[in-house]
């Protein structure tokens, strides 16, 4: 069956260092992927796109790679703050559909 | 900036009633969607909207559910008759592009409680 596991337990961090999230999926040949972040009780909100064929993307201190082979992405937060404490959530679509498929989200915690 | 709004941000019903929840995308966006998600759970696709018709569907969206884009701006989403299961949080998401291409916008949800 098709999967999308993200680590159910709770990352705890201490700020200024650096937070990586997995994203693994099984049974999925997704063209795309995405990640968001979501704060308790609020709509998610994107952060970063990689498509199939870019192996990583960065955008500030926010870092994406995508490996079709391992079928796993990780999604790395850099020089981490307090801030940065919600659950972030990896999407996946696959080409010709219309709907993200989301994972059930990593709960992360920056301690200062 | 822009965003996505939905009205309202908490609805309780009892069972068997019909419930009609709104969203205002974002006004240039072409693709809406809603989403759900169960508390504690996973957010769960269930239906996108392109060209005023249904693009895609899940599994979920059975024929309790429907989809209206009655006057160009509003995208509402109706359930006939509630169950308890229909507990949750709904979320309203607009994307400029196609779904493939673009980030979607997601609005800050309708929490329903069924009674």
């Amino acid at each position: 069956s098709q999967k999308i596991e993200q680590n159910s337990e709770a990352l705890n961090i201490q700020e200024g260092k650096t937070a990586t999230l997995t994203c693994n999926y099984t049974n999925y040949s997704p063209a795309y992927l995405q990640w968001y972040r979501q704060d308790p009780g609020r709509g998610p909100v994107f952060l970063l796109l990689i498509r199939e064929n870019e192996k990583e993307k960065r955008k500030e201190r926010l870092k994406v790679t995508f490996d079709t082979t391992l079928k796993q992405s990780l999604f790395h937060i850099t020089a981490s703050q307090p801030a940065d404490s919600a659950t972030y959530l990896c999407a996946l679509l696959t080409s010709g559909t219309y709907k993200y498929i989301f994972g059930t989200g990593t709960r992360l915690k920056v301690l200062a | 900036e822009p965003e996505v709004t939905q009205t309202p941000s908490h609805q309780v019903t009892q069972m068997g009633q019909e419930v009609i929840l709104r969203c205002v995308p974002i006004s240039n966006h072409l693709y809406f969607y809603w989403y759900r998600q169960i508390l504690g759970q996973k957010v769960e696709f269930l239906v996108s909207f392109y060209n005023n018709e249904i693009s895609e569907k899940s599994e979920i969206f059975d024929d309790q559910f429907s989809v209206e884009r009655p006057d160009g701006s509003n995208f509402t989403l109706k359930i006939r008759s509630t169950k308890l299961e229909d507990s949750a949080m709904y979320f309203c998401a607009s994307s400029v592009e196609a779904a493939n291409t673009g980030e979607l916008f997601f609005g800050e949800g309708s929490r329903l409680t069924v009674l």
